[in-house]
Formats: C-alpha cells, sequence, structure tokens
C-alpha cells in the first residue's frame, strides 16, 4: 500500500470561507479521487484528480465550489470553497497503484467544521 | 444509478462467533468487489478484495462472491472486540476508471 498524508487533519472555519486541503504520497500512483464523508454516512465521491489537467467532478459536485489541482503524480489538494455549515464533513483522498487496479488506498481524512 | 446495499445494522456478536456481513450491488458488469474497514474516527482500511465467485479466506477473514446473484459476503471467524468497527463494501463501475461505490457500511460490535 501506498502512504498517504494529509494536511490540515482538522480544522474549523467560518461560514463564507476557503479550506486548503492537501494529499500527499510516497511514491507514484496512477489514480487520485476525492471523496466526502458526512456525519454518520458512507464515502462519496467527489471528484477524480486528473494529472495535469482538469479534474473529472461527479454528479452534484462543481469545479467553482470544489477546485482540485494535481500538478504530479504524488500531489493533489481540494479547496473547498465559501464554505457553510452543511460543508461540515470528512474529506478524504484516496489513490490508486499501477498494478493494483481499483484496489483504492485511503488518507487519514481532514475533519472539517465550519460555524 | 449505481448502488451497492448493506443491511445498517448495528450487528451485535460475542466474541468468539462468527460474524456475517453482506451486501449486494446493481450493476452486473461489476467485476471487482472490496471490503473496508473503518473504525470510529479513522478513515477506511481495506481488508480484503474479490474478483472471482466463491470464497477468498485471508486469516480470520472470509469474502463469498456470487455474481449470479449479485451478492457479496464477508465472515469473519473468532469475532474479536477489536473487530469492532462500520464495514463498508465496495464495488467498481463497469468502464468507471476505477472508481467504486460504496455502500452506507454495518456497524459491528463484538462484546467481549
Amino acid at each position: 500500500s501506498a502512504v498517504i498524508s494529509q494536511k490540515p487533519s482538522r480544522d474549523i472555519c467560518q461560514r463564507g470561507t476557503s479550506l486548503t486541503i492537501q494529499c500527499q504520497v510516497d511514491s507514484q500512483v496512477t489514480m487520485m479521487f476525492w471523496y466526502r464523508q458526512q456525519p454518520g454516512q458512507s464515502l462519496t465521491l467527489i471528484a477524480t484528480a486528473n494529472q495535469g489537467s482538469e479534474a473529472t467532478y461527479e454528479s452534484g459536485f462543481v469545479i467553482d465550489k470544489f477546485p482540485i489541482s494535481r500538478p504530479n503524480l504524488t500531489f493533489s489538494t481540494l479547496t473547498v470553497s465559501n464554505m457553510s455549515p452543511e460543508d461540515s464533513s470528512i474529506y478524504l483522498c484516496s489513490v490508486t497503484r499501477q498494478g493494483a487496479a481499483e484496489t483504492q488506498y485511503f488518507g487519514p481524512g481532514t475533519r472539517l467544521l465550519v460555524l | 444509478q449505481k448502488e451497492v446495499e448493506q443491511n445498517s445494522g448495528p450487528l451485535s456478536v460475542p466474541e468468539g462467533a462468527i460474524a456475517s456481513l453482506n451486501c449486494t450491488y446493481s450493476d452486473r458488469g461489476s467485476q471487482s468487489f472490496f471490503w473496508y474497514r473503518q473504525y470510529s474516527g479513522k478513515s477506511p482500511e481495506l481488508i480484503m478484495f474479490i474478483y472471482s465467485n466463491g470464497d477468498k479466506e485471508d486469516g480470520r477473514f472470509t469474502a463469498q462472491l456470487n455474481k449470479a446473484s449479485q451478492y457479496v459476503s464477508l465472515l469473519i471467524r473468532d469475532s474479536q472486540p477489536s473487530d469492532s468497527a462500520t464495514y463498508l463494501c465496495a464495488v467498481n463501475i463497469q468502464g468507471g476508471s476505477e472508481k467504486l461505490v460504496f455502500g452506507k457500511g454495518t456497524k459491528l460490535t463484538v462484546n467481549p
């Protein structure tokens, strides 16, 4: 498995502000994904982070609200923009590695509380 | 809409018993199936994956897949209190660029 880190691990933010979450992997990976897990719920895929190009968003998620970057094979960021209390959630990045297609490994998550 | 269904539980078993967790999926084209364990306050941790019909064993864990019935299960033998967690079933999306759809999870409690 890959060693995945996320920063920050948690944050408390005011509504209307934005937060950028970083995901760093210790080795090159093929796919990187961003998920949201609301309290007591399962994982919802936000988008696939594509290296060097625009992310692919799932239904219900838009680039203006969740801009994503992936400048190289080991790093991605997710920004939660113009936050509201409904954005309070855990945000998780996951990765797949070459030769282990579809097997996703998760980072430790970022716990976000919006007041 | 691709769906993955799990009994939300909670499922409670005594220590040493077999815990049986079940999952059904809607996409007949799905080929890859995963079980993740998530402790409270932690991120999901991969336990097992299975691609072929039948059973796959890894230590105390056995995954069972029946594609005809669109059913996948996870058995935990000799359950321990440390197995108490939420178990998430995930299924790949056919043609979905390695994307997974997750069930809502089954909360398992193993009582000492």
